[in-house]
């Protein structure tokens, strides 16, 4: 079946600080979404990527959809204390069958 | 426009017991997924449902069921509980089948004493 990995798994940030979390997935997309939830929250849709190396912006956010349709990124800039929660990709397949990656899990530091 | 709503929020069960949970989408959107959120295991797909009809299924024994009313209104039940059914139940809805962003709702905490 389908292997989503999701790198890191914590990330520790120093506030101000750039990181980025990494999604594999064993087979090729349709396409990938990116959910964040805040602690004791839900997840919450932050976008959809459709396209081969396709790029979209949010702010401080840029996601990035691979070439082969197999990977993508989220790269945050200047880390706020509001960006803590666990980022999560949801890769779609071709077949419409939906995995989750494990999250990466940020905490920010002042 | 109202959220996805969830009832009820948190459950107690104890072993061998069967629980229903109950998810009603935002009006207008006719697919309602569900997912298993624990620790260790992330997010697990349960299922998904379109007019009434499952239309995928995650890896979870037959124990885990659902079904969707003709209002779109979902729900999911477990049979024969598990010490490791404890978890948050989350229910998500999106305007068209296998497609699209998901609004979550804010989940039913289910644990088995």
């Amino acid at each position: 079946g389908q292997q989503v990995m999701q790198i890191p798994q914590y990330q520790h940030v120093q506030e101000g600080e750039d990181f980025t979390t990494y999604c594999n997935s064993s087979t090729t997309l349709s396409n990938i979404q990116w959910y964040k939830q805040r602690p004791g929250g839900h997840p919450v849709f932050l976008i959809q990527l459709v396209k081969s190396g396709e790029v979209k912006k949010q702010k401080r956010l840029t996601f990035q959809f691979g070439e082969a349709k197999k990977n993508s990124s989220l790269h945050i800039t200047a880390t706020q204390t509001t960006d803590v929660g666990t980022y999560f990709c949801a890769c779609r397949r071709n077949d419409y069958k939906l995995s989750f990656g494990a999250g990466t899990t940020v905490t920010v530091r002042a | 426009k109202a959220g996805v709503t969830q009832t009820p929020r948190y459950l107690i069960k104890t072993r061998g017991q069967q629980v229903t949970l109950s998810c009603s989408p935002i009006s207008g959107h006719r697919s309602v997924s569900w997912y298993q959120q624990t620790p260790g295991q992330g997010l697990q797909f349960l299922f998904e449902y379109f007019s009434e009809t499952q239309r995928n299924k995650g890896n979870f024994p037959g124990r885990f069921s659902g079904r969707q009313f003709s209002n779109s209104r979902s729900e999911m039940n477990v049979s024969t509980l598990e010490l490791g059914d404890s978890a948050l139940y989350l229910c998500a809805s999106s305007l068209g089948q296998q497609v699209g962003e998901q609004f979550f709702g804010p989940g039913t905490r289910l644990t088995v004493l």
